[in-house]
C-alpha cells in the first residue's frame, strides 16, 4: 500500500460546481498535511496546510482531516477554470529516521469546464 | 525576495556525462529536499538535508549525490547519467520537518 494515495482521477466539475479531492495515508504516525496545486509545467504552490482533525478554510477551499479515518480531503467551492490543475496530497511521515519527510500522493488531475 | 532559486531551468546531457543541479533558498530555511517527478510517478525524494552538515537519502537515491554547501545551498549531482534519469528536478525547502516545503521552479533534465 502506498503512504499517502489519491483517489484515482482526472476530475472534470463544471464551472460554479464544489470539487472534491480525497486521499489517505497509511501511517498513524503521520503528523502534518498539505495540498499542492501544481499547473501543467510549473511547481508545486502550497494552498492548505492541516495539522489537527476537523476542517479548515480558507476562501474557496476546505481542507478536512480525519486521524481516526486515515483521511485527508480537499474542497474546492464555487470552482474555476483557473482551478484546472493537478493537486497533489502530502504527508509527513514519522519513522525513525524518516522524521519530517514529506511523501506525495500521485495527485489529482482536475479540470473545469465553463 | 526570491524563495528558492533552482539553476539550470533546462539540460540536455549524453549517456555518462555528469552534471550538478543547484539550490539556494533565501529564506533562512534548516532543512531542504531534491525530488524527481516523472509521468505516472508522481514527487519521489532522492535526498534530503534535515539541517546543514546532514543529508540522507530519500526513496530512490541510487545514482544520485548531494552537497550541503552551507545553510543556503543544496547541490544535486549526477556523476554518469543514465537516461533513466532524464525527469523534471524539484528542490524544495522548509524551516523545520513539520511545515510547509516551498519549491523552486525545477530543472528539466534530457539525457540522451
Amino acid at each position: 500500500q502506498k503512504e499517502v494515495e489519491q483517489n484515482s482521477g482526472p476530475l472534470s466539475v463544471p464551472e460554479g460546481a464544489i470539487a472534491s479531492l480525497n486521499c489517505t495515508y497509511s501511517d498513524r504516525g503521520s503528523q502534518s498535511f498539505f495540498w499542492y496545486r501544481q499547473y501543467s509545467g510549473k511547481s508545486p504552490e502550497l494552498i492548505m496546510s492541516i495539522y489537527s482533525n476537523g476542517d479548515k478554510e480558507d476562501g474557496r477551499f476546505t481542507a478536512q482531516l480525519n486521524k481516526a479515518s486515515q483521511y485527508v480531503s480537499l474542497l474546492i467551492r464555487d470552482s474555476q477554470p483557473s482551478d484546472s490543475a493537478t493537486y497533489l496530497c502530502a504527508g509527513t511521515i514519522y519513522r525513525g529516521t524518516s522524521y519530517g519527510k514529506l511523501t506525495f500522493g500521485q495527485g489529482t488531475i482536475l479540470t473545469v469546464h465553463p | 525576495n526570491a524563495g528558492v532559486t533552482q539553476t539550470p531551468k533546462f539540460q540536455v546531457l549524453k549517456t555518462g556525462q555528469s552534471m550538478t543541479l543547484q539550490c539556494a533558498q533565501d529564506m533562512n530555511h534548516n532543512s531542504m529536499y531534491w525530488y524527481r517527478q516523472d509521468p505516472g510517478m508522481g514527487l519521489r525524494l532522492i535526498y534530503y538535508s534535515a539541517s546543514e552538515g546532514t543529508t540522507d537519502k530519500g526513496e530512490v537515491p541510487n545514482g544520485y549525490n548531494v552537497s550541503r554547501l552551507n545553510k543556503r545551498e543544496f547541490s544535486l549531482r549526477l556523476e554518469s547519467a543514465a537516461p533513466s534519469q532524464t525527469s523534471v528536478y524539484f528542490c524544495a525547502s522548509n524551516p523545520r520537518p513539520y511545515e510547509p516545503q516551498h519549491f523552486g521552479d525545477g530543472t528539466r533534465l534530457s539525457i540522451l
